[in-house]
């Protein structure tokens, strides 16, 4: 498997403008994370998915943030309008429920840029 | 819900050195606990992970140790290597809410050669 991945690798985008990022969690996994990480707000949990269904979106910062999981194998985090304060690296994980905790598999990481 | 706390920030210590890392958690009912390494510019990697059931555990020159009574986990390593430079992450989960992990604020760990 080829892991996590996650396109763009890096977005510049203009305060304003819509940014989509996608994701594809490695096959046969039933749970997806996105995350935010930032120097002064470390890795923060946005939302996360179980079997395609979102469990808990309390970490979107406001409702200018949206994710979605049409299938088992895609997921988008949507920001519309983007701000400069949404500069961050942001990551998609996946794991599979083992019943006691499992490993999550980061993908790459897309850093995004708001200018 | 659950909140992980991690020190020191920062830590550097000279090649050979050990270094430990301690995280403390919230939630009682917490049952696994990861250890991520993340180096500069890549992603955060499991390196070691302990489950509730057990006390200790060690794989080559990195150990984890937990105490459920205190609520507490560390993260050691012996004999550092320049290579072991990166950021360190904690992280603890609750079985009732799956997979879900909460992330300590990291450890920027310096090795001097």
């Amino acid at each position: 498997d080829a892991g996590v991945i996650q396109s763009p690798r890096h977005e510049v985008t203009e305060m304003g403008q819509e940014v989509t990022l996608r994701c594809k969690p490695i096959s046969g996994h039933d749970y997806l994370f996105w995350y935010r990480q930032t120097m002064m707000r470390g890795l923060e949990l946005l939302i996360y998915f179980n079997n395609n269904v979102p469990i808990d979106d309390s970490g979107m910062p406001e409702d200018r943030f949206s994710a979605k999981m049409p299938n088992a194998s895609f997921s988008t985090l949507k920001i519309q309008p983007s701000e400069p304060r949404d500069s961050a690296v942001y990551f998609c994980a996946s794991s599979r429920w083992t019943g006691l905790g499992a490993e999550a598999f980061f993908g790459q990481g897309t850093r995004l840029t708001v200018v | 819900g659950e909140n992980v706390e991690q020190h020191p920030s920062t830590l550097s210590v000279q090649e050979g050195d050990s270094a430990v890392i301690k995280c403390t958690y919230s939630d009682s009912a917490s049952n696994y606990f990861p250890w991520y390494k993340q180096e500069l510019g890549k992603r955060p990697q499991l390196i070691i992970d302990i489950r509730s059931n057990v006390g200790e555990k060690k794989d080559q020159r990195i150990a984890v140790t937990l105490n459920k009574t205190a609520k507490h986990f560390s993260l050691h390593i012996t004999e550092t290597q320049p290579e072991d430079s990166a950021v360190y992450f904690c992280a603890a989960s609750i079985k009732e809410y799956g997979n879900k992990l909460v992330f300590g604020a990291g450890t920027i760990l310096r090795v001097k050669s």
